[in-house]
């Protein structure tokens, strides 16, 4: 059965580095998404990406957030100078058609922390 | 905005009992979905179930169901027969006219042997 899969799985990098997470959507999937869970908090929204451009974003999607689509098949999340707060679960979802009726449908996360 | 709230942090049930989870929330939307996800230690997000708010019958899954109540914007989670891994946080979350998720707090589920 496709899945969605994300690299790394885990992620320990310096406060102020950019780091770069990478998800592999489900190939017949047109709409993207990116959510965070910190420690003992629910899933949040970050952003969704279709037709190669965001069509969403959170207050949380700030300057330091980008993400891009850079070939057919990855879709990356890219954080430019990270901060503490930033230690979180990131998931990557993906969605298959414009109809709100299909399920999004969860990779199994990298966990990112922040020191 | 929308809201989902889970009130129970936490339940407990006896293995191949029935327990049910809550799951309000809060909309000015007539069309939209809600969803329940499994999310077990390894913090993957896994689908349990899935309810379209047009349609009035109930969704079922093998042991799960929902019971959703439309004009209490009331969403729960019925698990029968519970089994050990069935040990999870569950997450109730809404979509609406945006496609994003509005996820809850979650209910951290325990099934004892």
């Amino acid at each position: 059965e496709p899945e969605v899969t994300q690299t790394p799985s885990h992620q320990v990098t310096q406060m102020g580095q950019e780091v770069i997470l990478r998800c592999v959507p489900i190939s017949n999937h047109l709409y993207f998404y990116w959510y965070r869970q910190i420690l003992g908090q629910k899933v949040e929204f970050l952003v969704s990406f279709y037709n190669n451009e965001i069509s969403e974003k959170s207050e949380i999607f700030d300057d330091q957030f980008s993400v891009e689509r850079p070939d057919g098949s990855n879709f990356t999340l890219k954080i430019r100078s990270t901060k503490l707060e930033d230690s979180a679960m990131y998931f990557c979802a993906s969605r298959e058609t414009s109809g709100r009726t299909e399920t999004q449908y969860f990779g199994p996360g990298t966990r990112l922390l922040v020191l | 905005a929308q809201t989902v709230t889970q009130s129970q942090p936490e339940m407990s049930v006896q293995e191949a009992e029935t327990v049910t989870l809550s799951c309000t929330y809060d909309t000015s939307e007539s069309d939209y979905y809600l969803f329940w996800y499994k999310q077990p230690p390894s913090r993957q997000m896994i689908l349990v179930i899935r309810q379209e708010a047009y349609k009035q019958q109930n969704a079922t899954e093998n042991r799960f169901s929902v019971n959703f109540q439309k004009a209490a914007k009331s969403f729960s989670l019925k698990i029968s027969d519970s089994q050990l891994g069935d040990a999870a946080m569950y997450f109730c979350a809404y979509s609406g006219v945006a496609s994003r998720l509005t996820f809850g707090e979650g209910t951290q589920l325990t099934v004892n042997p």
